[in-house]
Formats: C-alpha cells, sequence, structure tokens
C-alpha cells in the first residue's frame, strides 16, 4: 500500500520570506506522480505542481519548486517570496498509474502567512 | 470552462438520518473520485469511478455508503443511515486522464460539508 507522511501540522512564515513543507511516501511503484494541492480556508482544493516520477529534473511554478529525492521517496515544496494568499492547507499527494489513476493524500500541512 | 460542481455545500441531520450529494464533473472527464476529509486531516478516497465503472471502493463504508454515476457523467453519493462519525466535508473531484498515462491532475468541487448530531 502506498502511504504519504506530512510530519508538519503546522507552520508560519514571514512575508516575502521563503518556507519549505516537507513529504516523504512509501511505494514500491517505479511509475507514478507526485503531486501538491493547495486548500485555501473555506476554498476549494487547486493544483500547485506536479512531478514525474521519471523525471530527474524537479519541477518549478513560478514562486513554487520542489525537491524531489527519488531514492530517498522525498518530495518537498519550497515557497519563494511568501505571500499572504499563501495561507492556506497544502496537502502532498501520490498517484500510482494504474489503470485507474489511484490518488493517496498526506495529513496536510497549515501554512500562515505573517504580514 | 465550468468546474466541479458539488450539491448542497452544507447539510444538518441527525444521527440515523439519511443524506444525499450530487456531483457533476467537469464535461469530458472520465473519472470521478469521491472523497471523505474529516476536520484537520487530509482526504481519504471513498469510491473512485471510471465512466460509469467502480475502480476502487475498498474503503467505502457499504453498509451504510453507497455511491452511482449513472452514464458515466453526474454522481451521488449516499449515507444511510448517518453516524456522528460521518461529520466531514465530502469532495468531489474528477480527471480527464484514463489509462495508465494520463497526467492526472485532480480538479475538485468547492465539497458538501457534512453534520450528524
Amino acid at each position: 500500500a502506498q502511504t504519504v507522511t506530512q510530519s508538519q501540522p503546522e507552520m508560519s512564515v514571514q512575508e516575502a520570506e521563503t518556507v519549505t513543507l516537507s513529504c516523504t511516501y512509501d511505494t514500491s511503484e517505479n511509475n507514478y506522480y507526485l503531486f501538491w494541492y493547495k486548500q485555501p480556508p473555506s476554498r476549494q482544493m487547486i493544483l500547485v505542481i506536479r512531478q514525474e516520477a521519471y523525471k530527474q529534473q524537479n519541477a518549478t511554478e513560478n514562486r513554487f519548486s520542489v525537491n524531489f529525492q527519488k531514492a530517498a521517496k522525498s518530495f518537498s515544496l519550497k515557497i519563494s517570496d511568501s505571500q499572504l494568499g499563501d495561507t492556506a492547507m497544502y496537502f502532498c499527494a501520490f498517484m500510482k498509474q494504474h489503470t485507474g489513476n489511484q490518488f493517496y493524500f498526506g495529513t496536510g500541512t497549515s501554512l500562515t502567512v505573517i504580514p | 470552462e465550468a468546474g466541479v460542481a458539488q450539491s448542497p455545500r452544507y447539510k444538518i441531520i441527525e444521527k440515523r438520518q439519511s443524506v444525499a450529494f450530487w456531483c457533476n464533473p467537469i464535461s469530458g472527464h472520465a473519472t470521478l473520485y469521491w472523497y471523505q476529509q474529516i476536520l484537520g486531516q487530509g482526504p481519504k478516497l471513498l469510491i473512485q469511478f471510471q465512466n460509469n465503472g467502480v475502480v476502487d471502493d475498498s474503503q467505502l463504508p457499504k453498509d451504510r455508503f453507497s455511491a452511482e454515476r449513472l452514464k458515466g457523467v453526474d454522481s451521488t453519493l449516499k449515507i444511510q443511515p448517518a453516524k456522528l462519525e460521518d461529520s466531514a466535508v465530502y469532495l468531489c473531484a474528477s480527471s480527464l486522464a484514463s489509462g495508465s498515462w494520463g497526467t492526472g491532475e485532480l480538479f475538485f468541487g468547492e465539497g458538501s460539508r457534512l453534520t450528524v448530531l
């Protein structure tokens, strides 16, 4: 079975600073995707960034980047130049590439950006 | 492009009553998911459909939960009878991906918040 672990239930960061959210996962699969999803308070969950396991290059999306360490099964999210709108729950997710594209989510990290 | 639609947004019921949630995925999305998100936890998959067939319902409490996706489009999740521990947000998500090599991005609805008293 696949498991996704987020060991930081809560984090805070000063506006304009950089913060890193941690995620580890456990799988015996070789082909998979990893995701970070953002869930703002009382709003729907949206995709922040995606990483294909077969790609060695770390994904970046504007102020968001990941550090993907396949051997260590680690997938951290770095948010640069933090903004107040980044305040949200962040979920790390694993997708097994199977006939059904099954997703597994971590328990989330609540990030607060302090003005 | 219209997003994933869910209703109702909020529902309060007494324990042992029944409730139904509706989801209309993004047009053309073959895969539909129902997740249960208890406060402070990550989403837990209840059931996954590929078109109108069930891919995974291993974590669906089948003695009280049921779901269907007739015609491979919209879907209904029902709870009967409800228990206190069913209080949660029920998230519907859809994905364009089908088969093994899709990109897999999930698009979520706003969720249906259930309170069982």
